[in-house]
């Protein structure tokens, strides 16, 4: 079956850090881009960042150019998302999806930021 | 690339035709995805390249449209299409998504 797990979401104080997982089964991962997309709380959907297939090209949504880093580890079929200087602004559920046309979705993990 | 999407909110009866739009503020040729997103579910992936239909989606649902203006349309709306419904483009970076359309039955 193929499937996205995230993981990583907690609270975290204002400021603070946090990394973000998306592990993937079911498919040839090093294969596909890949995306991170949030949704804060009762909000739309706003895609956060993207991923070549093999690493080399990376994408970020202005909201976060500079602040996250996206990365993929493709011996381990595993996508991140490494958040910095976080702010309440980027309380939301944090998506991956699978390739450009977003055909398969994990089912989320939450991020709250606290000031 | 700004993606307008109404309405923001539609109620229909059920067996009624449902119509969509989204408008790109530029030409994104046929890259359109449609999503389906259920109180506390994931997005689904329904229609790809403004007018494919994903594998295993119901054939009541379609879309259409190339360049600027796209459409997705409900046939014969059923009760367990009760979502909120997103246009998408990914022709340009950043992919952007549309404001979301909450479906509603009367």
């Amino acid at each position: 079956e193929v499937q996205l797990l995230e993981s990583g979401g907690t609270l975290v104080q204002s400021g603070g850090s946090l990394r973000l997982s998306c592990a993937a089964s079911g498919f040839t991962f090093s294969n596909y881009a890949m995306s991170w997309v949030r949704q804060a709380p009762g909000k739309g959907l706003e895609w956060v960042s993207g991923i070549g297939a093999s690493g080399g090209s990376t994408y970020y949504a202005d909201s976060v150019k500079g602040r996250f880093t996206i990365s993929r580890d493709n011996f381990k079929n595993t996508l991140y998302l490494l958040m910095n200087s976080l702010g309440a602004e980027d309380t939301a559920l944090y998506y991956c999806a699978k390739d450009q046309v977003f055909d398969i979705w994990g089912q989320g993990t939450m991020v709250t930021v606290s000031s | 690339i700004q993606m307008t999407q109404s309405p923001s909110s539609l109620s229909a009866f059920v067996g009624d035709r449902v119509t969509i739009t989204c408008q790109a503020s530029r030409d994104i040729r046929k890259y359109v995805n449609w999503f389906q997103q259920k109180p506390g579910r994931a997005p689904e992936l329904l229609i790809y390249d403004a007018s494919n239909l994903q594998t295993g989606v119901p054939s009541r649902f379609s879309g259409s449209g190339s360049g600027t203006d796209f459409t997705f349309t409900i046939s014969s709306l059923q009760p367990e299409d009760i979502a909120t419904y997103y246009c998408q483009q990914f022709d340009n970076l950043p992919y952007t998504f549309g404001q979301g359309t909450k479906l509603e039955i009367k």
